[in-house]
């Protein structure tokens, strides 16, 4: 029983265009929530968070939203880089340490 | 500071040996993870340390894996005996010491496993 779950196992998308990212959860007491970023032979890496008490967190490219009554929540990045070519992982917790991580979504940005 | 360390980096072993993975984790850090990425599972977490206590076992999946942390600077996860389904990739991880939102953690390269 996946408690994150991210439903698209790839994803492909042209240099500067938009990657749209995709992440639902089920437990509705999580209340943090968070990306990572992982290329291959590494580990992941933390890449940008959201509280529930937000619905919008913006770094630079990267922007997660949240919607709570959906228990779903996104992450954007724009405009899309060659670089940002990686596997992507939603992670969720309700507070502590226990994050449950999603399965990932591997992000090909073609040039 | 190097980040989190692990060793072996890759592993290779015939079923029913003994396999024990090592992980140092960032100076000063208080937390620290096992997981294991899967194809059909992804990152799931193993077990979690607070100050060298195991505090959730609730994701080791059987009595065959056990893990330890003798002191700050050292853990081992140890499967014993490995099986073919235990091939992954194991990853440790620490984070700092206050637990709470806005905590982030810092993972290692990852040890491969694979056990024919």
């Amino acid at each position: 029983d996946q408690q994150v779950k991210q439903n698209s196992p790839s994803l492909s998308v042209q240099e500067g265009r938009i990657s749209i990212l995709n992440c639902d959860y089920t437990n509705s007491m999580f209340d943090y929530f968070l990306w990572y970023k992982k290329y291959p032979a590494e580990g992941p890496t933390f890449l940008i968070s959201i509280s529930s008490i937000k619905d919008k967190n913006e770094d630079g490219r990267f922007t997660v939203f949240l919607n709570k009554s959906a228990k779903h929540l996104s992450l954007h990045i724009v405009p899309s880089q060659p670089g940002d070519s990686a596997v992507y992982f939603c992670a969720a917790n309700r507070g502590g340490q226990n994050f449950v991580f999603g399965p990932g979504t591997r992000l090909s940005v073609l040039p | 500071d190097a980040g989190v360390i692990q060793s072996p980096r890759h592993e290779v072993t015939e079923m029913g040996q003994e396999v024990t993975l090592r992980c140092k984790p960032i100076s000063g850090h208080d937390y620290l993870f096992w997981y294991r990425q899967t194809m059909m599972r992804g990152l799931e977490l193993l077990i979690y340390f607070n100050n060298n206590v195991p505090i959730d076992d609730s994701g080791m999946p059987e009595d065959r894996f056990s893990a330890k942390m003798p002191n700050a600077s050292f853990s081992t996860l140890k499967i014993q005996p490995s099986e073919p389904r235990d091939s992954a990739v194991y990853f440790c991880a620490s984070s700092p010491g206050v637990a709470g939102v806005g905590e982030t953690q810092y993972f290692g390269p990852g040890t491969r496993l694979l056990v024919l």
